[in-house]
């Protein structure tokens, strides 16, 4: 079965600080995945998509096949940073499977 | 012109009543997804819709769940005689679909807050 696991519902970490949210999926056959956020009071939104291998606010995510992983990544945390974050995988042309979130929290 | 909207905003209900949860997509966008957000179990996929019709509604939980969409535009979820266990967010997407397989981004709603006594 298709699946996205975020193994950590909350992260904590300074500002400043490298910050990495993790995220693997299990998929049989060639994955496209997206990393969705959600600022407090805003809507869900796409922050990134593997393949246009982007970097949007200064995360970055890459797809490892090896390690079913798609860890989004940003070297130096701002407090505006602090939201939820949801890591998708399509299944088909247009459903998305999520996994269950991290909230990350910016302290200062 | 706006965003996705979604109406009512929150709904609280008592439970065993029906409750409708509206959708209106971004105009123009042909395909609408619902999906249920609660504590837990994070972002769920209810069912999408092209246009009128439903290819995929695999992901509503019971039959007590169903949606309609008429005239390609405006949806509706209707949960009939409501448990606790339905308290969440219900959010709506919409996106273009081209023809073809590549993936056209989902425009999210701010969502309805359902909460069941």
């Amino acid at each position: 079965a298709q699946r996205v696991t975020q193994p950590e519902k909350l992260l904590s970490v300074f500002k400043g600080a490298p910050v990495e949210l993790k995220c693997n999926y299990s998929y049989s056959g060639s994955p496209e995945l997206f990393w969705y956020v959600q600022y407090s009071r805003q809507r869900l939104q796409l922050l990134l998509r593997h393949i246009s291998r982007e970097s949007i606010k200064g995360f970055t995510a890459d797809l490892n096949k090896g390690e079913t992983s798609f860890h989004l990544k940003k070297p130096f945390a701002q407090e505006e940073d602090s939201a939820m974050y949801y890591c998708a995988l399509l299944q088909g042309a247009q459903k998305l499977v999520f996994g269950q979130g991290t909230r990350l929290t910016i302290n200062p | 012109g706006a965003g996705v909207s979604q109406s009512p905003s929150n709904k609280v209900t008592e439970k065993g009543k029906d409750v409708e949860l509206r959708c209106d997509p971004i105009s123009g966008h042909t395909a609408l997804y619902w999906y249920r957000q609660s504590l837990g179990q994070g972002l769920e996929f209810l069912i999408y819709f092209q246009g009128n019709s439903a290819p995929d509604k695999s992901g509503l939980p019971s039959d007590r769940f169903s949606a309609e969409r008429t005239g390609g535009s405006v949806s509706t979820l209707t949960i009939q005689r409501t448990q606790q266990e339905d308290s969440a967010v219900y959010l709506c997407a919409s996106s273009l679909v081209t023809s073809g397989p590549s993936y056209n981004e989902q425009f999210f709603g701010p969502g309805t807050r359902l909460t069941v006594l």
